[in-house]
């Protein structure tokens, strides 16, 4: 079965910093894989998608791009934070085969000061 | 316009209370219809899959069904365990990618 680590767990950055959050997949090869954020009251909102390394697709048009720079690795990055940049971060992986579940890491707390 | 919509937001029942959540959906053409539990501070885990109107699904005190607009998660004597936030997505034909998910419905079990 495919495990998803993220990390960091919680993160407190400060307004015009950086961003970097990074995803890795376990027990399953050239798995789909997906950026959710989820906000309070407002369910799911698929950010990015990727069926293969270096392949990107964007959800919505935002402060926010993602990388594959691996098979099994997905990253979430932005150059310069906004406040309406926080929220709860979701990595998912599915196993590439069409109508699969998809599963979910246990996400990054983002906080915006 | 929402094409998931769960009920209620939230919902408190004693232990041993069975109650049903609802997802109703309005895609055209549903792929597969997916239930998460999601506990707080954690990412959703997956607990079923249904595909075709008429399917069922069971899993412990819980039990998944899906009519051609709905699904229904069945939760026969609960325990205080099942506290969490329970999460509907569709995956709608044509898509071999997206979930649309509900808001979800909270979901809390007392002693």
């Amino acid at each position: 079965s495919q495990t998803i680590h993220q990390w960091p767990a919680t993160l407190v950055q400060p307004v015009g910093s950086p961003l970097s959050l990074e995803c890795t997949v376990e027990g399953t090869s050239n798995p789909n894989l997906y950026w959710y954020r989820q906000a309070a009251g407002r369910g799911l909102q698929l950010l990015f998608y990727s069926v293969g390394i270096g392949q990107i697709s964007s959800e919505v048009p935002q402060n926010l791009s993602a990388s594959r720079p691996q098979d099994r690795q997905f990253i979430l990055s932005s150059k310069k934070l906004l406040l309406s940049d926080s929220g709860f971060y979701l990595c998912a992986s599915d196993g590439g085969y069409s109508n699969q579940p998809q599963h979910f890491g246990d996400g990054t707390r983002l906080s915006i000061l | 316009e929402d094409q998931v919509t769960q009920s209620p937001e939230a919902l408190r029942l004693q232990e041993g209370e069975s109650s049903s959540l609802n997802c109703s959906y309005t895609v055209s053409g549903l792929r597969g219809l997916f239930w998460y539990r999601q506990d707080p501070g954690k990412g959703p885990e997956f607990l079923f899959t249904l595909y075709s109107a008429g399917e069922e699904k069971e899993k412990e005190r819980l039990k998944a069904t899906l009519t051609k607009k709905e699904s229904f998660l069945h939760i026969t004597a609960p325990k205080p365990e099942d506290s969490a936030t329970y999460l509907c997505a569709v995956r709608q034909q044509g898509s071999n990618y997206k979930l649309t998910f509900g808001k979800g419905t909270l979901l809390t079990v007392n002693p």
